[in-house]
């Protein structure tokens, strides 16, 4: 089986930074993605990684340990726009590679 | 121009009616899904279509039925529809599923609301 954790809710300040964190264990580990969704929207790409370390991309970085089974998404200069659920999502090798299981979501409140 | 658009956006009907959603991507990709969003927010893969396989989520009740026309479409049939199928489905599509790293794009969702 597969289990996916990540915070339900986290508050933070207009320029502030915020590290969501995010926990698996799942057999057959490929990659892990992060998306944003705005409530009552799609889901949209964030970032991408497979290999160990950091990847950045503007405001937003995700690193990726795949031997502690952990990722975080990083956010900078945070905007009230930040304002969202942020979800981890893994793929696995096998017959259904392609398939995104994802965690529960972080909620992430911007405060002025 | 919309990448993933999916039909109706908004859906109200009574327990036993048997419904579809339709769904169609413009971006040229092999592979689509249907996602399930539940009231908590859980998003949770129901299908992955490709032109050569379809791979079913075993939770997926076989009320469920994912029919695709051509590539850039994928719809869902749902058959005796229950109160508990109330969630906010979303299609996606990626350019393959090889490797698992494609970048999935999502419709708007359907709100599905059973009464």
């Amino acid at each position: 089986g597969q289990n996916i954790d990540q915070p339900t809710e986290m508050t933070a300040t207009e320029g502030a930074i915020v590290q969501i964190n995010c926990t698996y264990q799942t057999s057959g580990f490929n990659g892990l993605f992060w998306y944003q969704q705005h409530a009552g929207e799609a889901p949209t790409f964030l970032s991408y990684n497979v290999l160990d370390g950091l990847e950045e991309k503007g405001r937003f970085s995700s690193f990726l340990s795949r031997s502690k089974g952990y990722s975080y998404l990083l956010l900078k200069e945070l905007q009230m726009k930040d304002s969202a659920s942020y979800l981890c999502a893994v793929t696995r090798y096998g017959g259904s590679q392609g398939n995104l299981i994802f965690g529960k979501g972080t909620k992430l409140s911007v405060k002025p | 121009d919309t990448a993933v658009s999916q039909t109706p956006k908004y859906l109200v009907t009574q327990m036993g009616n048997d419904k579809s959603i339709k769904c169609e991507q413009n971006l040229g990709h092999d592979t689509m899904y249907w996602y399930k969003q539940d009231s908590k927010k859980f998003l949770k893969i129901m299908f992955s279509y490709n032109n050569k396989e379809l791979i079913i989520n075993e939770t997926v009740p076989n009320r469920f039925s994912p029919k695709s026309p051509d590539k850039a479409h994928l719809n869902l049939h749902i058959n005796s529809l229950e109160l508990g199928d109330s969630a906010v489905y979303f299609c996606a599509s990626s350019q393959d599923t090889s490797g698992g790293g494609d970048t999935q794009y999502f419709g708007p969702g359907t709100r599905l609301t059973v009464l």
